[in-house]
């Protein structure tokens, strides 16, 4: 199983906005919603940012949005701040024996 | 206070195996998956392994199929993974994560509470 394919740096100045995309095949991001997003700082362990594509955990920032078309999922953070740069994963369910799979991860910089 | 507490640092040789612990408090254990997942230094995450807590059924990354061993203890709400034939390509860290969905034998295919992870060094 193919890991999800994510650009692996994305920068921003604070205050902007910023889009990860997430491309998978119609087994994994384009057959179903189970598409979510986690951010990992130096050290740390990752945390849930996104899950079901678009659905935001109590307690994380509305500035985080998630959206998904075709085989494409997409994470989009607003008014960029420092605390922001980190590195993000998605990740997705697959069909077949593979289960599960994870995106490259991408190192978000703030200028 | 929900949380998942895993074992502290190993180094191994290769070819041994190691075991590691991650133990669930603050919420229900059987009613949630745990997960495995593990990532190399520098490197992305990786998928290895879930548990049912409830009835035990477990599934395996197919990469790691016959290495990787995953039990539970329902006395001390602890899962345990345990992994065999260790390569220096097993160096990672290792995290016990649970899965999202709070109904009993369902999965929401995503991890909502991590362990603080495990380092495994493999070196001769």
């Amino acid at each position: 199983q193919s890991a999800l394919t994510q650009p692996a740096s994305v920068s921003g100045s604070p205050g902007q906005s910023i889009t990860i995309s997430c491309t998978g095949t119609s087994s994994d991001v384009g057959g179903h919603n189970y598409v979510s997003w986690y951010q990992q700082h130096p050290g740390k362990a990752p945390k849930l940012m996104i899950f079901d594509v678009s659905k935001r955990p109590s307690g994380v920032s509305t500035r985080f949005s998630g959206s998904k078309s075709g085989n494409a999922a997409s994470l989009t953070i607003s008014g960029l701040q420092p605390e922001d740069e980190a590195e993000y994963y998605c990740s997705s369910y697959t069909a077949g024996s593979a289960l599960f799979v994870f995106g490259t991860g991408t190192k978000v910089t703030v200028l | 206070q929900v949380q998942l507490v895993q074992s502290g640092a190993e180094v191994k040789k290769p070819g041994a195996s190691v075991k590691l612990s991650c133990k669930a408090s603050g919420y229900i254990f059987t009613s949630y998956h745990i997960y495995w997942v593990r990532q190399a230094p520098g490197q992305g995450l990786e998928w290895m392994a879930i548990i049912n807590p409830r009835g035990g059924s477990i599934s395996y990354a197919q990469k790691l199929q016959g290495r990787v061993t995953l039990t539970r203890d329902t006395s001390t709400n602890t899962v345990y993974m345990e992994l065999s034939s260790l390569t220096s390509e097993d160096t990672a860290v290792y995290y016990c994560a649970r899965d999202g969905a709070s109904v009993a034998d369902t999965l929401g295919w995503y991890f909502d509470l991590w362990g603080r992870g495990t380092l495994v060094t493999v070196s001769s």
